[in-house]
C-alpha cells in the first residue's frame, strides 16, 4: 500500500525559533498534501492543502507566513513552523490522497513541544 | 459543506460487550466514509473504509460499519469487545480529491 513519512517524529525546540517538519509519499506521487494541527484530546483539524508546483491553499485563521509551506516536488511537501511558540505545541499530521483517489495516507504524525 | 457528526465523545463499555460508535455526515453528494482509530502519542490507523458497493464494510480488528444513505449514517460496531479496543475512535469524510473533514471524536473505554 502507499506509504508516507514524516520527519521528524517528535522535536523540542525553544520559543522564536523555527522547526521544519517534511513528509514524503514514499511509493507513489502526490501533487496535493493535506496538513493537519491535532490539540491534546482533539480531532484533527485542516490547517492547508499543498500543491505542487503552486502556492498551498490555507484554511481560515491559520497564518500563512507563520505556517509556510513548500511542495518541493510530487512526493515531498514541507512545513515550517516560523518564530514558534508554546501555543503552537501540537501534533501535525500531513497526507496525500493516494493513486486511488478515494484513500488517504497519513504519516505518521510529528510532535512539536515549543518551551 | 461537508460535515462530519460523532454522538458521545466518550463510550464506555464492558469487555465482550457491543461496541457501537455513532457517526452521521452531512453532503450533498454521497461521500467517501472512514473510521480511525488512534492510541495514545500515535498517528491515525485505518480501521475501515466505505467508496462504493456493499453498504456493510468490514475492517480490521473485527469491526464493521454499514453505510445508510437514508439516514446519512456509518456507524461502527464491534460484536465483543476487547480491552486493546480502548482508543480514540475518528469518523471522516469527504468527496473526491479534497481534503478529509473529521469528527470530533470518540473516546471508547472498555472495562474489565
Amino acid at each position: 500500500g502507499a506509504v508516507v513519512s514524516q520527519h521528524p517524529s517528535w522535536v523540542i525546540c525553544k520559543s522564536g525559533t523555527s522547526v521544519k517538519i517534511e513528509c514524503r509519499s514514499l511509493d507513489f506521487q502526490a501533487t496535493t498534501m493535506f496538513w493537519y494541527r491535532q490539540f491534546p484530546k482533539q480531532s484533527l483539524m485542516l490547517m492547508a492543502t499543498s500543491n505542487e508546483g503552486s502556492k498551498a491553499t490555507y484554511e481560515q485563521g491559520v497564518e500563512k507566513d507563520k505556517f509556510l509551506i513548500n511542495h518541493a516536488s510530487l512526493t515531498l511537501s514541507t512545513l515550517t513552523v516560523t518564530s514558534a511558540h508554546p501555543e503552537d505545541s501540537s501534533f501535525y499530521i500531513c497526507s496525500a490522497p493516494g493513486p486511488n483517489g478515494y484513500e488517504q495516507y497519513f504519516g505518521p504524525g510529528t510532535r512539536l513541544t515549543v518551551t | 459543506a461537508q460535515s462530519v457528526t460523532q454522538l458521545g465523545s466518550h463510550v464506555s463499555v464492558s469487555e465482550g460487550a457491543l461496541v457501537l460508535l455513532r457517526c452521521n455526515y452531512s453532503s450533498s453528494v454521497p461521500p467517501y466514509l472512514f473510521w480511525y482509530v488512534q492510541y495514545p502519542n500515535q498517528g491515525l490507523q485505518l480501521l475501515l473504509k466505505y467508496t462504493t458497493g456493499a453498504t456493510l464494510v468490514k475492517g480490521i480488528n473485527g469491526f464493521e460499519a454499514e453505510f445508510k444513505k437514508s439516514e446519512t449514517s456509518f456507524h461502527l460496531t464491534k460484536p465483543s469487545a476487547h480491552m486493546s479496543d480502548a482508543a480514540e475512535y475518528f469518523c471522516a469524510a469527504h468527496s473526491g480529491n479534497t481534503p478529509l473533514v473529521f469528527g470530533k471524536g470518540t473516546r471508547l473505554s472498555v472495562i474489565a
